[in-house]
């Protein structure tokens, strides 16, 4: 157990619909990182949250969304979903110095 | 824009037999280089990270290094439990703390 966790670890959806990631932090990481890999991609960063607030944003897409609440967990909200977003979805913790720390993921198939 | 390359894509060694993965970057400024080991279906697990040219850091059988434009991740003696994805990531001086990674070297070691 890496300290990050993410749910749910798997998600099969229509496209057209909306779906929520949830990632609650390592204790003590102020900084969550939200990621997406998919086989062809590899892993490209999507966003970035500091104690509540974006600091930076990646390749996400305007149907992406998320944020993080006083508690530090976070959230990665995906609407009018295509066959296209389906990838696994990583959210990180840290620091801020770099030294990640990963969840499992949640693994997303759009049909 | 920075870009990190990981070469090969693919390798197989029979187990005992040592190799260098390679990553190659542009950046304009380094803040870090960082290696990853990702196991199928699974986050990303840290290994190592490189702040300048000249650094070494080993952890058991892997050793990285790091040039101005390249880091090398040795496996010297490589046993199966070490077939996984090495992932390599830049992190650069300007901005925040996100890690631009590669696509990954996918190592099988055989018995």
């Amino acid at each position: 157990d890496s300290g990050v966790t993410q749910t749910p670890k798997h998600l099969i959806t229509a496209t057209g619909q909306r779906v929520t990631l949830r990632c609650s932090p390592r204790s003590g990481d102020l900084s969550v990182y939200w990621y997406q890999q998919s086989l062809d991609q590899g892993l490209q960063f999507l966003i970035q949250y500091y104690n509540g607030e974006e600091r930076a944003k990646g390749n996400i897409l305007e149907r992406f969304s998320a944020q993080q609440f006083p508690d530090l967990h976070s959230e990665l909200n995906l609407s009018s979903l295509e066959l296209g977003d389906s990838a696994l979805y990583f959210c990180a913790s840290s620091v801020d110095n770099g030294n990640y720390t990963f969840g499992s993921g949640t693994r997303l198939t759009v049909v | 824009e920075d870009q990190v390359t990981q070469s090969p894509e693919a390798l197989r060694l029979q187990e005992g037999e040592s190799s260098s993965l390679n990553c190659s970057y542009t950046v304009s400024g380094l803040r870090g280089l960082f290696w990853y080991r990702q196991d199928p279906g699974k986050g990303p697990e840290f290994l190592f990270t490189l702040y300048s040219a000249g650094e070494e850091k080993e952890k058991e059988r892997l050793k990285a290094t790091l040039t101005k434009k390249e880091s090398f991740l040795h496996i010297t003696a490589p046993k199966p439990e070490d077939s996984a994805t090495y992932l390599c990531a830049v992190q650069e001086m300007a901005g925040s703390y996100q890690l631009t990674f590669g696509k990954g070297t996918k190592l099988s070691v055989i018995p």
